[in-house]
């Protein structure tokens, strides 16, 4: 069965400085999706970023990009020039057959001002 | 940009009541999906639906049931609600495709 570990149950920042935040998964097919989730208190889940696995380059968004390391299978989240808005609970997730998502246990990130 | 809105942020019920939770979008999106959220545990999938009536078992179905009459439309039914169903439901839908997941706002159950 495919897991999915986030070692880091919380992590804190300063902001404008860089955080990376961990994630593997346990996995034995060669195609799938990976995904950053941020989840800020009371509030929705939105997706912060994507990865398909047969693609080498790493994926970026803005002030997010993520370590793909598909031998290792790790799939780190890097957040640079950390902002207050980045306080949040980050979820790492895959995704396997039938569009089904297996979730991490989530990340907490404190932004300190 | 999509919507996805659930009927409910806070509910209480008691035990053995029977609870519907609501779920629409207005994405015409195929997929829609059942997650509860619980502390220290991340998001477990209940169920989730790729077409109207057609329903699938996540990894957590044991005390809930699902139906979708219509694409737009995903319900989550306790029948007999018991303490430990307390948790914060989220819905989420996703295209064919399904590459990304869209997620209401969540329910926040209580069940005394």
């Amino acid at each position: 069965a495919q897991t999915v570990t986030q070692s880091q149950p919380e992590m804190s920042v300063q902001e404008a400085e860089t955080v990376t935040l961990s994630c593997t998964y346990d996995t034995s097919e060669s195609d799938y999706y990976l995904f950053w989730y941020k989840q800020p208190p009371s509030r929705q889940m939105i997706l912060v970023i994507r990865q398909e696995a047969y693609k080498q380059q790493n994926a970026t968004e803005n002030r997010f990009s993520v370590n793909f390391q598909k031998a290792a299978k790790s799939f780190s989240l890097k957040i640079s020039d950390s902002q207050l808005g980045d306080a949040a609970m980050y979820f790492c997730a895959y995704r396997r057959a039938y569009y089904k998502l297996t979730f991490g246990k989530g990340t907490l990130l404190t932004v300190n001002p | 940009d999509v919507k996805v809105t659930q009927s409910s942020r806070y509910l209480v019920k008691r035990t053995g009541e029977k609870v519907f939770l609501e779920c629409v979008q207005d994405m015409d999106h195929e997929n829609m999906f059942w997650y509860r959220q619980d502390p220290g545990l991340g998001l477990r999938l209940i169920y989730f639906s790729y077409d109207v009536k057609m329903k699938e078992k996540g990894d957590i179905p044991e005390g809930y049931s699902v139906s979708r009459e219509k694409k737009e439309r995903f319900s989550l039914i306790l029948e007999s609600a018991s303490t430990n169903q307390t948790s914060m439901y989220l819905c989420a839908t996703g295209g064919r495709e399904a590459d990304t997941q869209y997620f209401g706002p969540g329910t926040r159950l209580t069940v005394l």
